[in-house]
């Protein structure tokens, strides 16, 4: 069985760019989640996915968006990059999501580098 | 508000040492889970253990086992003969009612030969 895939696992931009991050969950998964992870903050959750309908949203601005498709494989996109930016972003799917599931599958993470 | 300390950001054992990690958590929540992943240099977290709010027995796995106590809001980790491939940053992580996830700064473990 496919692990959570992440595309691309490492990317360079620059201050202003705008970035897609792209992540596949495991088959039969419906439920995407994306954190951001840095050194200073720690693993930040960023908004999860169900069924192509954000359920939540965590508190980062507006220039982080997502969005998930009908075959369940999700997107973000940071818009006007800032070196505050650079992290690791790490995807996660489960097979449904609500409270108490929990078994998050993680992917290897896209590290971004925001010069 | 949902938070989760884990005090420890590094910590260095010889192999077959014991070794403990705290985690403690705060939230208004009477109903929540809470859970350990582990990270190795590779970058996915690998999910250990998930324990909801309602259970406070210990869990054994193994060399692994956690102790969770509601009382002092701690849901420890400890690790036994630790082992060179325990090495890994290690994530308490707390999910409430709004189905969120709220993880801990991690603490990264090395085990020395």
């Amino acid at each position: 069985k496919a692990g959570v895939t992440q595309t691309p696992r490492y990317l360079i931009k620059t201050r202003g760019q705008q970035v897609t991050l792209s992540c596949s969950p495991i088959s039969g998964h419906r439920s995407v989640s994306w954190y951001q992870q840095t050194p200073g903050q720690g693993l930040q959750f960023l908004f999860e996915y169900f069924s192509e309908t954000q359920r939540n949203k965590g508190n980062f601005p507006g220039r982080f968006s997502g969005r998930q498709f009908s075959n369940s494989r999700s997107e973000m996109n940071v818009s006007t990059l800032e070196l505050g930016d650079s992290a690791l972003y790490l995807c996660a799917s489960s097979l449904v999501a609500g409270m108490g599931t929990g078994e998050l599958f993680f992917g290897e993470g896209s590290r971004l580098t925001v010069l | 508000a949902q938070k989760v300390t884990q005090a420890q950001t590094e910590i260095s054992v010889v192999e077959k040492e014991d070794v403990t990690l705290d985690c403690v958590y705060e939230t208004r929540d009477t109903t929540y889970y809470l859970f350990w992943y582990k990270q190795p240099p590779s970058g996915e977290l690998v999910f250990l253990i998930r324990r909801n709010s309602f259970d406070e027995q210990n869990e054994i796995s193994g060399r692994y086992s956690w102790n969770f106590q509601k009382s002092t809001s701690s849901f420890n980790f400890t690790i036994t003969a630790s082992q060179v491939v325990d090495s890994a940053v290690y994530f308490c992580a707390l999910m409430n009612t709004g189905n969120q996830f709220y993880f801990g700064t991690g603490t990264s473990l090395t085990v020395i030969p």
